[in-house]
C-alpha cells in the first residue's frame, strides 16, 4: 500500500496522559499536513511542514500539542496532558507540491480521551 | 469565522436522481476550490475541483459550477448512485493549505 499511513488508528487515554500520533506520507511527497476533525466539524488545519521545515501552525494548536518531521520523511502528533476536549479524529495528508487535488489523507486516527 | 460555509447537513435523493449540494464562501480573493468525499472511518478524498477562471467543470456524474457573482459554489451528481452516500466536504486552497466547510450527508435512497 502506497498511500497515507497513520498509526495507531484507534487511541483510548485517560486524561492527564501523553499521546503521540505517526504519519507516514506518501513517498517524495514534500509536504506534510496535520488535521482535525470532530463529530459534526469539517477537518480543520492545525500544521504543516515543507521537508523538515514546519512552515505554519494553527491557534488551535495549544503549547500541549506539538509536531515534528526530523528528516522530512515520517511526522509524529504528540499530544501532553489529554483533555477530553482534545477527543478527535486526527488525519494526516501529505503533497508532493501541488493544486489541492494532489493532497491525499490518511485514514486518520482516533482520540478518545476519558 | 467559518469562510465555506454548508448550510445543509443532510440531503436525502432518490437513485437515478440528480443530487445538489451547496456551498458559499466568504472571500472573493479564493481561487481555487475544491470537493472532497469522506466514507465513514476514512479519510477525506478529492473528488472535483474549480478554478475561479472557469464556471463549470465536469468528471462523469460530477459537475462542480462556481458562480463568483454570488460567492457560491455547487456540485451536481448525476444519477445518483447508492455508492454516492457519504459526506460532502467543499473546500478552498488558501495559502497552501486547504480550508473545509463542515460538510454535508448524502444519503441515496433505493
Amino acid at each position: 500500500d502506497t498511500g497515507v499511513s497513520q498509526d495507531p488508528r484507534h487511541k483510548i487515554t485517560k486524561r492527564g496522559q501523553n499521546v503521540t500520533f505517526r504519519c507516514d506520507p506518501i513517498s517524495e511527497h514534500n509536504r506534510l499536513y496535520w488535521y482535525r476533525q470532530t463529530l459534526g466539524q469539517g477537518p480543520e488545519f492545525l500544521t504543516y511542514f515543507q521537508n523538515e521545515a514546519q512552515l505554519e501552525k494553527s491557534r488551535l494548536l495549544s503549547d500541549r500539542f506539538s509536531a515534528e518531521r526530523p528528516k522530512g520523511s515520517f511526522s509524529t502528533l504528540e499530544i501532553q496532558r489529554t483533555e477530553q476536549g482534545d477527543s478527535a479524529m486526527y488525519l494526516c495528508a501529505s503533497d508532493p507540491g501541488g493544486s489541492g487535488n494532489t493532497i491525499y489523507f490518511g485514514e486518520g486516527s482516533w482520540l478518545t480521551v476519558v | 469565522d467559518q469562510q465555506v460555509k454548508q448550510n445543509s447537513p443532510s440531503l436525502s435523493v432518490q437513485e437515478g436522481r440528480i443530487s445538489i449540494l451547496n456551498c458559499d464562501y466568504t472571500n472573493s480573493m479564493f481561487d481555487y476550490f475544491l470537493w472532497y468525499k469522506k466514507y465513514p472511518a476514512e479519510g477525506p478524498t478529492f473528488l472535483i475541483s474549480i478554478s475561479s477562471i472557469k464556471d463549470k467543470n465536469e468528471d462523469g456524474r460530477f459537475t462542480v459550477f462556481l458562480n463568483k457573482s454570488a460567492k457560491h459554489l455547487s456540485l451536481h451528481i448525476v444519477p445518483s448512485q447508492p455508492g454516492d452516500s457519504a459526506v460532502y466536504f467543499c473546500a478552498v486552497l488558501r495559502d497552501d493549505k486547504i480550508i473545509f466547510g463542515k460538510g454535508t450527508r448524502l444519503h441515496i435512497l433505493p
